[in-house]
Formats: C-alpha cells, sequence, structure tokens
C-alpha cells in the first residue's frame, strides 16, 4: 500500500493567493482528517470526514480555509485568501472506523505539505 | 478545556541509556490514549494506543503505562539508539474519533 499521499510537499505562495491542498487516503479507509502543525501549537485537528461527509468541523480557524471530499479517494483543503500566520505543516490523515466508541483505529499519518506564505 | 501536556519538553541522552516521558490529559469524555513517534520532515507513525482499562502496553523496546486514575501516561524507551531521535507525541482521544494532541517531547539520542 501506498501510504496516504498528499501533494504538493511544498509550498510557496504570496499572501493573498489561494492555496489548495491535496489528500488520497489509504484505500478502504472510511474517515479522513486534516491537521495543521506549528511549532508554537503542535498537531490541531481542523476538520474530519466519515465517508466522505464532514463530522467536526470545529477546528477550521476562519472562513478562509474550507475542506471537501468528493469521493472516498480524495480530499481538498483550500485556503483562500492566504496569510502568512497559515505558514505550517499541513497533514492528513487517514483510517478505518468501525463506528464504535470503543475503537481503538490507528490513524496514519501523510508526509505533509510546508506551506509557507510570504 | 481538553488539553495533553507532556514533559519534557526535550531530552538528551546517551545511546543505550534508558529513558521515560511523561504525559498528563484533562480530555473528556476519554476514550483511549496513543503515543505518536514523529521523525523530522515526517508524519507521526502510531506506537502504542490503550484504553482507559489498560494499564499498560508494549512495542518491542516501547513500553507505555496509563494510569486513568490520574490521568496520566508515560512512555518508556528501553535501551535507546540513535534512531529513536525523534519527537513523541501523546495523544488522547476525545469522544468517538477526535484526536487531542500534546505539543510533544523532542529526544536526542546521541552516540
Amino acid at each position: 500500500d501506498a501510504g496516504v499521499i498528499q501533494s504538493p510537499r511544498h509550498e510557496v505562495t504570496e499572501m493573498g493567493q489561494e492555496v489548495t491542498l491535496r489528500c488520497k487516503p489509504i484505500s478502504g479507509h472510511n474517515s479522513l482528517f486534516w491537521y495543521r502543525q506549528t511549532m508554537m501549537r503542535g498537531l490541531e485537528l481542523l476538520i474530519y470526514f466519515n465517508n466522505n461527509v464532514p463530522i467536526d468541523d470545529s477546528g477550521m480557524p476562519e472562513d478562509r480555509f474550507s475542506a471537501k471530499m468528493p469521493n472516498a479517494s480524495f480530499s481538498t483543503l483550500k485556503i483562500q485568501p492566504s496569510e502568512p500566520r497559515d505558514s505550517a505543516v499541513y497533514f492528513c490523515a487517514s483510517s478505518l472506523y468501525y463506528g464504535t466508541g470503543a475503537s481503538v483505529e490507528t490513524q496514519y499519518f501523510g508526509p505533509g505539505t510546508r506551506l509557507l506564505v510570504l | 478545556k481538553n488539553q495533553v501536556e507532556q514533559s519534557p519538553q526535550s531530552l538528551i541522552i546517551l545511546e543505550g541509556k534508558n529513558c521515560t516521558l511523561q504525559c498528563n490529559y484533562t480530555v473528556s469524555p476519554f476514550s483511549n490514549l496513543r503515543w505518536y513517534k514523529q521523525d523530522t520532515g515526517r508524519g507521526p507513525v502510531s506506537l502504542t494506543i490503550m484504553t482507559f482499562s489498560e494499564n499498560t502496553k508494549s512495542n518491542g523496546r516501547y513500553t507505555a503505562t496509563l494510569d486513568a486514575d490520574t490521568k496520566q501516561s508515560s512512555l518508556h524507551i528501553t535501551a535507546s539508539q540513535l534512531s529513536d531521535s525523534a519527537s513523541y507525541i501523546c495523544v488522547a482521544r476525545e469522544g468517538f474519533q477526535k484526536l487531542v494532541f500534546g505539543t510533544g517531547t523532542r529526544l536526542l539520542v546521541s552516540p
């Protein structure tokens, strides 16, 4: 299995530009998560999907951020317009969730996208 | 507020030595606790997952403990190797799927 695939791996853009990050989860997984990691705040959950449906987007910082999952094998995280404070590493993770509170499914992380907004 | 705190923030040990990393969490409702290893420039990789009914779990040279009463966990690394140099992140699961991450302990194993 190729694992979780993210693209691009690195992105440098100017303030005000639109940024689109892409993720392909592990085949057969039904849950997908977007995280942001910074030195100051560590890893933060932005949004997650179950069966392509957004379940919790309370971590999305503001309306400039949006995420979609049009099908089971693809998701995007879009920032429009981007700002310097959005500079971070963005991780996508996927898991196979069995739908119970006792589930101990493992989340598998992609390699991340390093975003720098100038 | 649900949160996870780790100590120390960073640690340097000699190759072959043991070390223990600490984690305190205040997450409700709590369902399980995980330790992840994150190498520089890569995504986190799961080491152990423990439910509230488990006290200890091992994965090779890594042994995690959990005290659900005091809301504390530890990760013990035995006979450290250079490849153990990484960040170790304690993660508590809130409810069904949401994970709350600590800011990690940066471990450097020196030859």
